[in-house]
């Protein structure tokens, strides 16, 4: 699987746009990448997917560049109940086992 | 909610005993995935079933099993246990073996004492 490197930690304002980088320097064509977060211990929450387009729903945006090489969370105004860490993952579009790899994350804190 | 219920919630046990969490998948999935995050550690991947045959086998000691019962809820058996297996445990379900996303249940913390 393709690793992926994420900054350690990250803060944020409340109100303002978080942007939460990840690399992914080794991803190949069948690899999708994904965003969880887990908020103190609880179950990691899933966030966004996507392949090579961006995507958006109702918690963040996912922008990945061309190259797919990289890749960017977007939350459009955090808020403190968003203070979390965010996994960034690259998972195989198999149907073989594709159980997801979860790295050290990028430690989220949202400032008021 | 993400519709995936562990039980229990916490578990307090001696060391050299054996215990069983309990995962029952969100209604629909066939997917299940172990996961175990030691105090200040990340996520381990352990295992995954798919419609109760074993899909995939991550860091799980030979001490720790798992099976996937025809109604899809799942059990993770942990024997022989020592302090160093304090740790939350998680399960995840999906649907099918495709690319689709996986949700986690709250965990089960386990402290061996």
């Amino acid at each position: 699987d393709a690793k992926t490197t994420q900054p350690p930690s990250m803060d944020c304002a409340e109100g303002r746009a978080a942007n939460l980088p990840c690399n992914h320097s080794t991803i190949s064509g069948n690899e999708y990448v994904y965003w969880y977060r887990q908020i103190h211990s609880q179950g990691p929450q899933y966030i966004i997917h996507g392949l090579k387009n961006n995507e958006t729903n109702e918690m963040a945006s996912l922008i990945i560049t061309e190259d797919r090489k990289s890749s960017t969370l977007i939350l459009p105004h955090a808020t403190l109940r968003d203070t979390a860490v965010y996994y960034c993952i690259v998972r195989p579009r198999t149907n073989t086992g594709n159980q997801f790899y979860f790295g050290t994350g990028t430690s989220l804190t949202v400032i008021p | 909610d993400s519709g995936v219920t562990q039980t229990p919630k916490h578990l307090i046990t001696a060391t050299g005993q054996r215990v069983t969490l309990r995962c029952s998948p969100r209604s629909g999935d066939l997917s299940v995935y172990w996961y175990q995050q030691s105090l200040d550690q990340g996520l381990q991947f352990l295992i995954q079933y798919y419609n109760g045959e074993e899909r995939a086998k991550g860091n799980i000691l030979e001490r720790f099993s798992a099976q996937q019962f025809p109604d899809l809820h799942s059990e993770l058996n942990l024997s022989s246990l020592e302090l160093g297996d304090s740790a939350l445990y998680f399960c995840a379900s999906s649907p099918t073996l495709l690319n689709t996303e996986a949700f986690f249940g709250q965990g089960t913390r386990l402290t061996v004492v």
